[in-house]
């Protein structure tokens, strides 16, 4: 497998663009999460789906932030309008969850989008 | 919510040297306690990881300690190599599905 796909890489753009970030989890993992790493508040949760389905979006900082999950290989984390506080690394990771039951703890992260709002 | 901070933010070493990071949590129900490495310009990647009912865990020179009581955790690099040099997280999650992480400490391995 060739683990947690995100695209784009790098994103520059202008302030009041929409930007839309994707990924692609590992096949089988029921479990999807973004995240976003800046240098002042590290590592922070986002959202998270369990199936498909928004657990918890408690992350999102604003309206302009909207993630989707249509199917089980692709999800979405869409801003706008974008503005320059926005850039950072939008990391999303993926993870198997037993049957019936939790998730095996391990996050596999994808290589991240680093997004620069100008 | 949970609360997990760490300790230090930056850590210099020399090669062969011993290097502990701390980290402490709020929530008295958190039961998993994963580390992650973040080698620069690279995702973050599982090292080790320990759940409440264990008191300590050990991987090659890789070690992690856990005191519920007192709700703080460690982990511990033997022998570090510059290859260890990187960026280390703590988490702390009481559901396998929300983590939350420490702020990192930056580790620098001095050949």
């Amino acid at each position: 497998d060739a683990g947690v796909i995100q695209s784009p890489r790098h994103e520059v753009t202008e302030m009041g663009q929409e930007v839309t970030l994707r990924c692609k989890p590992i096949s089988g993992h029921n479990s999807l999460f973004w995240y976003r790493q800046t240098m002042m508040r590290g590592l922070e949760l986002l959202i998270y789906f369990n199936n498909n389905v928004p657990i918890d979006d408690s992350g999102m900082p604003e309206d302009r932030f909207s993630a989707k999950m249509p199917n089980a290989s692709f999800s979405t984390l869409k801003i706008q309008p974008s503005e320059p506080r926005d850039s950072a690394v939008y990391f999303c990771a993926s993870s198997p969850r037993l049957a019936g039951g939790p998730g095996t703890g391990e996050l596999f992260f994808g290589e991240g989008s680093r997004l620069t709002v100008l | 919510g949970e609360n997990v901070e760490q300790h230090p933010s930056t850590l210099s070493v020399q090669e062969g040297d011993s290097a502990v990071i701390k980290c402490t949590y709020s929530d008295s129900a958190s039961n998993y306690f994963p580390w992650y490495k973040q080698e620069l310009g690279k995702r973050p990647q599982l090292i080790i990881d320990i759940r409440s009912n264990v008191g300590e865990k050990k991987d090659q020179r890789i070690a992690v300690t856990l005191n519920k009581t007192a709700k703080h955790f460690s982990l511990h690099i033997t022998e570090t190599q510059p290859e260890d040099s990187a960026v280390y997280f703590c988490a702390a999650s009481r559901d396998f599905n929300k983590f939350y992480f420490g702020s990192g400490t930056k580790l620098n391995v001095k050949p």
